[in-house]
């Protein structure tokens, strides 16, 4: 999984409390991303990181928001889970910047909100 | 708008059969185009990319897609199926999104079973 750690795997929790989602990477690699995946839907982005405290949003930004304080981690955080944010997420990283370069994907962590 | 579109759900095929799973885009400019599998519980990992160049693009586990300009399709193609190729397979392409990042816009997923 190129170096990509997620934590949690999997996490259960209820409607209105706050969820922090964590990517770790170990090669340094600058340009991190964050997906769902839900069925019928493929994965979407939600939000994507350029650099230590550089990001911006994505297709399905609402209600997440995401920190970079340093290279290695990129986290995401729902301020108040809502069931709709029950999905499978996603880290994934580039390699280089340019277009043509594939991106490699984190294990997942499941998220079910009650 | 750019989009993919993976117009089957699902695609059944005998152990040793060819199998295709279809891609189409629409993409502004030249597309970067790419497919992904993910097996079950896991995420998703590369299999091949079209950059430019030769249509026919070779990739990893035996697997090949045709980039075909006209019919703005990439198809995902391989010889000779296997029981071990069944799982979720994933078409994408790329946007630039500015700041020197690119965004990877999927298809919705065909999952491919391939029956012993």
């Amino acid at each position: 999984d190129a170096g990509i750690t997620q934590s949690p795997r999997h996490k259960v929790t209820e409607t209105g409390t706050p969820v922090t989602l964590r990517c770790h990477q170990t090669e340094n690699h600058r340009y991190m991303y964050w997906y769902r995946q839900d069925p019928g839907h493929g994965l979407r982005l939600i939000h994507y990181s350029y650099g230590v405290k550089d990001t911006d949003k994505g297709e399905v930004s609402d209600g997440y928001s995401v920190s970079r304080s340093k290279t290695e981690d990129f986290l995401l955080t729902l301020e108040s889970a809502t069931s709709s944010q029950t999905s499978v997420y996603f880290c994934a990283i580039s390699v280089r910047t340019s277009g043509n370069n594939e991106q490699f994907f984190g294990p997942g962590t499941r998220l079910t909100v009650l | 708008a750019q989009s993919v579109a993976q117009p089957e759900d699902q695609v059944n095929v005998a152990e040793g059969n060819p199998l295709t799973v279809k891609c189409t885009y629409s993409v502004s400019g030249n597309p970067y185009l790419f497919w992904y599998v993910q097996y079950p519980n896991r995420g998703l990992q590369f299999l091949l990319k079209y950059i430019t160049g030769d249509n026919l693009v070779k990739g990893s586990y035996g697997f090949e897609a045709e980039f075909n300009k006209s019919q703005t399709s990439f198809h995902l193609k391989k010889p000779s199926a296997l029981v071990s190729d069944s799982a979720l397979y994933f078409c994408a392409a790329t946007l630039y999104s500015g700041a020197g990042s690119y965004q990877l816009t999927f298809g919705k997923g065909t999952k491919l079973s391939v029956i012993p």
